[in-house]
């Protein structure tokens, strides 16, 4: 079984200033990793995964997660962030070699940017 | 156009009543899922079908049933609603090449379903 701690349930930052949701996970087996956005009164969207390679992932907009194996972490960074990343980030993990997709979620963290 | 589309978006209904969510996929896609979000924005997965066929049923009471009439829609009805079902449903789907050993595919999620239970 696999679990995601999101260490932040709530991250104020104010505009043009870095940010890091962080994000541990927990399994008996090698995991790929995701983060989903949920903006207000929508549903989720993929911002980015890790799936083998290189451990930097980078979204279009910005983001960048690193897979870190040894500290089972995969914690989401942005330089500089906009008022229109006000949203909930979730971390998922989902075993691999798998049948089907089961995702298992964090408890998401709330990202507030500030004027 | 609309990926994975869910109706209604909202559902307010007294306890004891019996309720259905649609959700429908144009994508394509072989793999769709229902996921509930609690109160506490806590997403959990609820079931999976492929290709019309059940393949993952969590630990769900039996009021809950999923029905998959064709691949491109996964409908959850729901019996006897009880106060604790309040949440939100997400619909989702994916390719799912995960049993070919390539890499898995992404899940996209619908708009969500906010259910209150009165």
């Amino acid at each position: 079984a696999q679990s995601v701690t999101q260490l932040d349930s709530q991250v104020p930052v104010f505009e043009e200033a870095p940010v890091e949701l962080r994000c541990n996970y927990s399994s008996s087996v090698s995991v790929y990793l995701f983060w989903y956005v949920q903006y207000p009164n929508q549903g989720l969207q993929l911002l980015l995964k890790y799936l083998s390679g290189s451990t930097l992932v980078e979204s279009i907009n910005g983001f960048e997660a690193e897979f870190n194996k040894s500290q089972t972490s995969f914690h989401l960074r942005k330089p500089s962030v906009h008022i229109s990343d006000t949203a909930e980030y979730f971390c998922a993990v989902r075993a691999k070699g798998t049948s089907y997709g089961k995702l298992t979620f964090g408890q998401g963290t709330i990202l507030t940017v500030h004027p | 156009d609309t990926a994975v589309s869910q109706t209604p978006k909202y559902l307010v209904t007294q306890m004891g009543n019996d309720k259905s969510i649609k959700c429908e996929q144009n994508l394509g896609h072989d793999t769709m899922y229902w996921y509930k979000q609690d109160s506490k924005k806590f997403l959990k997965i609820m079931f999976s079908y492929n290709n019309k066929e059940l393949i993952i049923n969590e630990t769900v009471p039996n009021r809950f049933s999923p029905k998959s009439p064709d691949k491109a829609h996964l409908n959850l009805h729901i019996n006897s609603l009880e106060l604790g079902d309040s949440a939100v449903y997400f619909c989702a789907s994916s390719q799912d090449r995960a049993l070919a050993g390539g890499p898995t595919d992404t899940q996209y999620f619908g708009p969500g379903t906010r259910l209150t239970v009165l």
